[in-house]
């Protein structure tokens, strides 16, 4: 088993839905990441977070260290916003390997 | 300013043959990280280099791969002598600090035929 799990693996939603993408993981952390990818594209780092709510634009980051949970929210979804979106965690103790999720597809549709 | 550049974008190349990629971190970045994607499978950290030095290698799959950064500036991957499963895209990334948030490259696609 994965120590970071996401669901779902694959996600539809149309424009203007609001979009959750969750995370779990079953070590100790001391940061959370979310990542973009594009199709076909590079890896774009959306939010590092240890605790509490983090925003830019539309998207919302939570994490809930007591529950080893994470959230990633979309609002207002757009086809722009299609791409894998991954969970990264840096292990507690580590200065820097990220331990990564498999990733949850998302296609927005007009 | 110029983000993390991969090279070569794809590669593809017989078993047993050998395979250099580069990683140009963003300028000013001591630390870098190799990361690699198999088919199907999560991204997993390969290394990390604080200036020239290998900080932690304990994800490198075994001594066909080398990875160096001499005069902490670009780092290479050499994969010698390359296997099947050794196919995957392998990503670059660079961070000022640490912890910061890491810059990912666009990744080098490696097909071993």
């Amino acid at each position: 088993k994965n120590e970071v799990e996401q669901s779902p693996q694959n996600l539809t939603a149309q424009e203007g839905e609001f979009i959750t993408i969750n995370c779990s993981y079953s070590v100790g952390i001391s940061a959370l990441h979310w990542l973009q990818q594009h199709p076909g594209g590079g890896i774009v780092s959306l939010f590092m977070l240890s605790s509490g709510k983090k925003k830019h634009g539309r998207l919302i980051a939570t994490i809930n260290i007591q529950e080893k949970h994470s959230s990633l929210h979309i609002t207002a979804s757009h086809p722009r916003d299609s791409a894998v979106y991954i969970c990264a965690v840096r292990l507690k103790g580590t200065a820097s390997k990220l331990t990564f999720g498999t990733g949850t597809r998302l296609q927005v549709t007009l | 300013e110029a983000g993390v550049t991969q090279f070569p974008s794809h590669s593809v190349i017989e078993k047993g043959q050998t395979v250099t990629l580069r990683c140009d971190p963003i300028s000013g970045h001591d630390n870098l990280y190799w990361y690699r994607r198999v088919m199907g499978k999560e991204i997993k950290f390969l290394l990390h280099f604080v200036k020239e030095s290998k900080q932690d290698e304990s994800g490198m799959p075994n001594n066909r791969f080398l990875a160096e950064r001499t005069g902490g500036t670009y780092s290479t991957l050499k994969v010698q002598p390359a296997e099947l499963e050794d196919s995957g895209v392998y990503f670059c990334a660079s961070s000022q600090d640490l912890p910061s948030t890491q810059y990912f490259g666009p990744g080098t696609r490696l097909t071993v035929l």
